[in-house]
């Protein structure tokens, strides 16, 4: 009972190093998408897919990369990090219905930009 | 464009008081409601949600009703417990003309819970 996985929990990068950050969800799910957590700022959203193959910008899309060649699979890539992308980010997931239903979260991944 | 306010935090209460963090929101359309909690070190977890006017979600103890008239969606207990302590999101989720939502969320800014023994 997988759900949503996001890895790894915790990161620690330099200025200027990319990475990605892997996601992956086994609920067949068509829509995925990304958020970064900030103190005071709740979650806001950096890039949605809507299916394998199509992605598009949420609110904070500047600095990240996204690709959706599976339905199970949505990487967050960082180009090159900066200290301002040290956050928490998460990994959702949707059922495509009409009408609206909730996300499905994982865990997080701690990412620290020094 | 959509938007959540929730009242200023954090929120530091006895266990067995009562409990309302307010949410107001602005959006387009006809969006629907949600509340999420966030315990120390997780995830977020769907706690309850309201999909139309007058609707009221209910989990756990907890209680929110969708208020359309004053774009409210507030958040009670009736008596909290310390394992209630943990950071409270107030969300909407907004369709298009065509009735999607694509699983987009807008957030609140998080209300953090403390419950003392």
């Amino acid at each position: 009972n997988a759900g949503v996985t996001q890895t790894p929990k915790f990161q620690v990068l330099k200025t200027g190093q990319s990475m990605t950050l892997q996601c992956a969800q086994d609920m067949n799910h068509e829509y995925m998408s990304w958020y970064r957590q900030d103190p005071g700022m709740g979650l806001r959203l950096i890039h949605y897919s809507v299916g394998a193959g199509i992605t598009d910008q949420g609110e904070v899309p500047n600095g990240y990369n996204v690709s959706r060649s599976t339905t199970e699979d949505f990487p967050l890539r960082l180009l090159s990090a900066a200290p301002s992308q040290t956050s928490v980010y998460f990994c959702a997931s949707s059922p495509q219905l009409l009408g609206n239903t909730e996300a499905f979260f994982g865990q997080g991944t701690r990412l620290t930009v020094v | 464009g959509n938007s959540v306010t929730q009242m200023e935090g954090p929120v530091t209460l006895s266990e067995e008081a009562f409990l309302t963090i307010n949410c107001t929101y602005t959006a387009t359309g006809y969006p629907s409601l949600f509340w999420y909690v966030q315990y120390p070190g997780e995830g977020l977890q769907l706690l309850l949600k309201a999909t139309k006017a007058d609707d009221k979600g209910s989990n756990k103890g907890f209680e929110a009703t969708y208020r359309k008239e004053t774009t409210s969606f507030h958040l009670e207990k009736g008596s909290v417990q310390v394992s209630d302590s943990a950071v409270y999101f107030c969300a909407l989720s907004a369709p298009d003309a065509g009735g999607t939502s694509y699983g987009k969320l807008t957030f609140g800014q998080g209300t953090i819970l403390t419950v003392h023994p």
